[in-house]
């Protein structure tokens, strides 16, 4: 099946420093991937969508300043959390959408924990 | 996308048959039903997808009726294994370049027991 991994796995942070996580397809082409970020014991919500070669577009409040993505290739994709704070401290997961030609399927990354002291 | 509603929990014992269903009234024509099952820390896995009436692969099945404004998730024989979160998403996975990001409700909580 489709395979999609995150790195780094986890990473803590001083607040006011900036965190990048990576986010691959590793055997198929993602025209598009998106980012999540899920709470402790809450669903994951969506906070933007990335397409290759384009600006990703961001969900309602969600801080694109805060927020960078880069969808440089079709099997990379990155969110940089600029000058973090404890309250961006989260589990944050990106997917990557097939484009097999029959129903496309979101595959998901393992996921990236941050904590922001 | 169709607001999906699931029950927040349910348990089990290990190798009963399992299941669990979602009711999604307002699905649209294009919409598919996919169910991804989710593990503490971890990303959420892709468990099976259908359209309408049987879908069955090697890990569940998913029911739909005719009017496809439910669908049932089976898991046949459950081990401890599969206690995680079960979420239940309809979208139309064919919009193409506009692809769009999934809405996750809260999911059904599966708890199984020895």
């Amino acid at each position: 099946g489709a395979v999609v991994s995150q790195h780094p796995s986890w990473v803590i942070c001083k607040s006011g420093t900036s965190v990048k996580i990576e986010c691959r397809s590793l055997d198929f082409q993602a025209t598009t991937m998106f980012w999540y970020r899920q709470f402790p014991k809450q669903s994951l919500m969506l906070m933007a969508t990335s397409n290759e070669g384009s600006k990703a577009t961001y969900e309602q409040g969600v801080e694109k300043d805060k927020f960078l993505i880069n969808h440089a290739s079709l099997t990379l994709s990155t969110l940089t959390v600029t000058s973090a704070h404890p309250e961006d401290s989260s589990f944050y997961i990106c997917s990557a959408r097939g484009t097999s030609g029959s129903p496309d399927t979101q595959y998901f990354g393992p996921g990236t924990r941050l904590t922001v002291l | 996308l169709a607001k999906t509603t699931q029950p927040i929990s349910m348990d089990s014992y290990e190798g009963q048959e399992v299941n669990i269903t979602c009711s999604h009234n307002n699905i649209a024509t294009n919409d598919y039903i996919t169910w991804y099952q989710q593990f503490p820390s971890q990303g959420p896995r892709f468990i099976i997808q259908g359209y309408k009436t049987k879908v069955t692969n090697e890990v569940a099945s998913l029911f739909i009726p005719a009017d496809r404004k439910s669908s049932t998730l089976s898991l046949p024989r459950v081990s401890l294994s599969d206690t995680a979160v079960y979420y239940c998403l309809v979208g139309d996975p064919y919009s193409g370049g506009g692809a769009d990001g999934l809405t996750f409700g809260k999911g059904t909580h599966l708890i199984i027991q020895p």
